[in-house]
C-alpha cells in the first residue's frame, strides 16, 4: 500500500522560499506523476505541478515561474520549492501520485493516493 | 475564480440520491476524461470517480460518474451522514497545459 508523508517547516517569512519534501513508500516511484496540490485555508484546490520519473515538469502558469518540482529517486521524495511567499501562498500543501496518459481520444489525469498534508503559513 | 464551475452545496435527506455537476469547457472536460475526489472534515482529498465514471478499488457503486459534453455529473445514492464533505471535480485543461480543479460543493445530509 503506497503512502505520501509531506514534510518541511510550517512557517515560512514573507519574500523566503517555502521548502516541502514528500517521500514515498510501499510502492514504484517510477511511471507516476509526483504532483503538488495546495488548498487555501477555507477554499478549493489548486493544482501546482508534477514531476514525472526522470525528470520531466510541468507547472501551474499562475504561479508565475515561483515553483520548482525535484526529484531524488535514490531516496522515493520529491520536493517543492516556492520562491518569494507572500501571505496567499498560506495553505495546506498536498503531495499526490498522478496518473496521466492519452487514451482513445482524450487524456486522463487524476490523483489516486495522497499525503495528509501539511500547512504552510507565511508570516513575518 | 476556478476553471471548473461547481454549485457550492447541495443537500438532501439519508437514503435519497444527490447529484453534483461540474461544468467546464472544450479545452477541459470537452477534450478530456474528468476525476471527482470526497475531502471528509480535516482530511485529505480521496479519489472518488477517474476516467468520468470509473471507481477505484472501495468505493461503493452507489457513487457514480457520467460525463456529456463540456459537464459532468456525481451522483450518490442511499445518502449516508457519513457521505457529508467537500467534493471536487478535476480534469486535465489542454489548452492551459495544467490540472484544474472545480470550486467544491459542499454536501449536507440533512
Amino acid at each position: 500500500q503506497v503512502q505520501l508523508q509531506e514534510s518541511g517547516p510550517g512557517l515560512v517569512k514573507p519574500s523566503e522560499t517555502l521548502s516541502l519534501t514528500c517521500t514515498v513508500s510501499g510502492g514504484s516511484f517510477s511511471t507516476y506523476y509526483w504532483s503538488w496540490v495546495r488548498q487555501p485555508p477555507g477554499k478549493g484546490l489548486e493544482w501546482i505541478g508534477y514531476i514525472y520519473y526522470g525528470g520531466t515538469t510541468d507547472y501551474n502558469s499562475a504561479l508565475k515561474s515561483r515553483a520548482t518540482i525535484s526529484e531524488d529517486t535514490s531516496k522515493n521524495q520529491f520536493s517543492l520549492t516556492l520562491s518569494a511567499v507572500t501571505a496567499a501562498d498560506s495553505a495546506v500543501y498536498y503531495c499526490a501520485r498522478g496518473q496521466y496518459d492519452f487514451l482513445g481520444y482524450f487524456y486522463y489525469y487524476y490523483l489516486d493516493v495522497w499525503g495528509k498534508g501539511t500547512t504552510v503559513t507565511v508570516s513575518s | 475564480q476556478s476553471v471548473l464551475t461547481q454549485p457550492p452545496s447541495v443537500s438532501a435527506a439519508p437514503g435519497q440520491k444527490v447529484t453534483i455537476s461540474c461544468s467546464g469547457s472544450n479545452s477541459n472536460i470537452g477534450s478530456n476524461y474528468v476525476s471527482w475526489y470526497q475531502q471528509l472534515p480535516g482530511t485529505a482529498p480521496r479519489l472518488l470517480i477517474y476516467d468520468n465514471n470509473k471507481r477505484p478499488s472501495g468505493i461503493p457503486d452507489r457513487v457514480s460518474g457520467s460525463k456529456s459534453g463540456t459537464s459532468a455529473t456525481l451522483g450518490i445514492t442511499g445518502l449516508q451522514t457519513g457521505d457529508e464533505a467537500d467534493y471536487f471535480c478535476g480534469t486535465w485543461d489542454s489548452s492551459l497545459g495544467a490540472g484544474v480543479f472545480g470550486g467544491g460543493t459542499k454536501l449536507t445530509v440533512l
